[in-house]
């Protein structure tokens, strides 16, 4: 079956430090990949996507590249903002026969002190 | 905008109460979903419809039931709410197959 594995947090950064959230997967098709981020209180929001093999997504300065052989899909920031304190999920959905259903990592908790 | 709006945003319940969680979606989307949130759980699937008419269990779908109303509207009942069911649900829709979801702000349930 699908499975994501992101790296346990919580993770704490200074202000402008560079962030790098570890994300791998485990899939029977061809999966398309995605990170959410969840701000306290609030619900998931989408921050990026890739539907491919070399795809990258990119959103508010942060990256994300779909690396097939490593079956990979880490998150980076180059200057984390304390606005960045959130929860990230990685996320894959299985686009082969009738899955509907994204599969989501357990999420990881960052903490950016000013 | 509305997005995916979900009612009510806090609840308190007694042990063996009843209730109905409220989604709706504005996007003319194929797929509903409700998940639960608990510390260090993840998000965790209840049920899903995969399109209008249909409904299907996740992964922890004991103790509720689901209706698909409408193509905009996905509800999520407890029939008699028990302490392990305190959590905040989230509501989520999406195109259908391989697309990405959006997400409902959520609701706080606590069961005492």
């Amino acid at each position: 079956g699908n499975s994501v594995t992101q790296m346990e947090g919580p993770v704490t950064l200074s202000e402008e430090a560079f962030l790098t959230i570890n994300c791998t997967y485990t899939a029977t098709g061809y999966p398309s990949l995605f990170w959410y981020v969840q701000y306290p209180g609030e619900g998931l929001q989408l921050l990026l996507k890739a539907t491919k093999a070399d795809d990258k997504g990119s959103n508010k300065g942060f990256e994300a590249t779909y690396r097939k052989e490593t079956t990979s899909f880490h998150l980076e920031k180059g200057s984390v903002q304390v606005s960045d304190s959130a929860v990230y999920f990685c996320a894959l959905s299985d686009r082969g026969g009738s899955n509907y259903k994204l599969t989501f990592g357990k999420g990881t908790l960052l903490t950016v002190n000013p | 905008n509305a997005g995916v709006t979900q009612t009510p945003k806090f609840q308190v319940l007694k042990t063996g109460q009843s209730m109905t969680l409220q989604c709706a979606q504005d996007m003319n989307h194929n797929s509903m979903y409700w998940y639960r949130q608990d510390p260090g759980m993840g998000l965790r699937l209840i049920y899903y419809s995969a399109s209008e008419g249909t409904t299907d269990k996740g992964e922890v779908p004991n103790g509720y039931n689901v209706s698909r109303l409408n193509k905009r509207e996905f509800s999520l009942r407890l029939e008699s709410a028990a302490p392990s069911q305190t959590s905040v649900y989230f509501c989520a829709s999406s195109e259908g197959q391989g697309a990405a979801y959006t997400f409902g702000s959520g609701t706080r349930l606590t069961v005492v």
